[in-house]
Formats: C-alpha cells, sequence, structure tokens
C-alpha cells in the first residue's frame, strides 16, 4: 500500500517568509510523528500525535513552530518567520498507535528539504 | 538525558570483511534500541530491533546493558550494504526516537 507521503518535496524561502509543511500518514496510523534532520545530523523530534492531540511536544524549537492533526489524517508543521538555522529537512513518520509493541514501528516520509535563503 | 552516540561518521570496508557499526547510549531505565538504514535515494525504514533479537540482511545487533552498547554486525559484508546507518533508542513512557548522528557505512570493491 501507500507509505507515508509529504509534500512539497523540496521548499526554497525567504528569512521571514511562513512555510507550511505537510505529510499523509499511512491510513489507519493513529500515531504521527514529525523530525528534524539538520546537514550532517541526526535526526531530532519536533512532536508527536496520538490522533488529533499532540501529548508530546517538547521538541518544537521555538514559538515560531507549531503542528497541528486533522483526526487521524494529515499533519501540517508550520514555521512562521522562518530563519537560515530553520534549513533541514524536514521528516514525518506514522505508526499504528504510540506504544512498544514491534507493529508499532514509525514508517518515515520522504522529508521535505527546506532552505532558507 | 537520553543520548545516543555513533562515534564513526564514516566507515570503509572492503566486501567479505566483517563489519561493525558501535552504537551507545545513555539512559539508566530499560531502553528500546533499534537501527534504521537509509539507501542512497531511498526513505528511512527499520533494520532492526533489539527486541525482536532478528537477523535481517545478515545483520545483527546485541544489547549489552553493562556497557550501554548496541552494536551493529555483520560477518560479510556486500556492496549492497553501503548506506546510511542509524542507531535510536525509545525510552520508557516515551513516543518518540533519540537518534545517534549516523554512520555512513561504504562498501569497497
Amino acid at each position: 500500500g501507500a507509505g507515508v507521503s509529504q509534500s512539497p518535496s523540496n521548499k526554497v524561502t525567504e528569512k521571514g517568509k511562513d512555510v507550511e509543511l505537510r505529510c499523509d500518514p499511512i491510513s489507519g496510523h493513529t500515531a504521527l510523528y514529525w523530525y528534524r534532520q539538520r546537514l550532517g545530523q541526526g535526526l531530532e523530534f519536533l512532536i508527536y500525535f496520538q490522533g488529533n492531540s499532540a501529548p508530546d511536544k517538547s521538541g518544537l524549537p521555538s514559538d515560531r513552530f507549531s503542528a497541528e492533526r486533522t483526526g487521524e489524517s494529515v499533519s501540517t508543521l508550520t514555521i512562521q518567520r522562518t530563519q537560515q538555522e530553520d534549513s533541514a529537512v524536514y521528516l514525518c513518520a506514522s505508526s499504528l498507535g504510540g506504544g512498544r509493541l514491534p507493529s508499532y514501528e514509525q514508517y518515515f516520509g520522504p522529508g521535505t528539504r527546506l532552505t532558507v535563503t | 538525558a537520553q543520548r545516543v552516540t555513533q562515534p564513526e561518521k564514516l566507515l570503509s570496508v572492503f566486501k567479505g570483511a566483517p563489519v561493525e557499526l558501535k552504537c551507545n547510549y545513555s539512559y539508566s531505565g530499560s531502553p528500546e534500541l533499534f537501527w534504521y538504514v537509509q539507501y542512497s535515494r531511498q526513505r528511512l525504514q527499520l533494520l532492526l530491533r533489539h527486541i525482536s533479537r532478528e537477523s535481517i540482511k545478515g545483520f545483527t545487533a546485541d544489547l549489552n546493558k553493562g556497557e550501554t552498547s548496541f552494536h551493529l554486525k555483520k560477518p560479510f559484508a556486500q556492496e549492497e550494504d553501503s548506506a546510511m546507518y542509524y542507531c535510536a533508542l525509545r525510552y520508557q513512557g516515551a513516543q518518540k526516537l533519540v537518534f545517534g548522528q549516523g554512520t555512513r557505512l561504504t562498501i569497497n570493491p
């Protein structure tokens, strides 16, 4: 079946502009995660959704970052007043649920490469 | 704070040689450890998880709680193993994964 999809695949924006990144999880997956990967670094967690609530948003780096999710479907990550340090690949993942069962493997999307000039 | 360390950013071995990618973690509780792999132009995917105690594509990894390590090993490397490998940890009560910085493995012919 279809995997996690993200759009756009690439986004170039000017410093100070707002951007919206979209994630379509695998159908039926109740848990959704956003991660960020800066050049040469590992993935850093941003936010976790279970359904449309976000019990863990501890990784959002500042109040310029926000995310929402509609039911158990699409999620958007919004970055306001973008800065050059926001340049990164933003990855979305989804899983059947939020837990430790093997079936709760996180499946990753292809990512959105954001470049702030 | 929980942390995952992969000390080698780059690792290069010859085809047929053994390979070991190192991963150390800092967490005092009962962790869940994973290895993820990203092949060229593909998305990140799960390779194996310690609780499954499985061998995938010839790779194995054993959780050593005494040394807080979860090294990934394969006795005979193949060219198709060339990829970026990430070690990740999930600690008790959390859903998120904590990733290491990754190791780029290159298998030379």
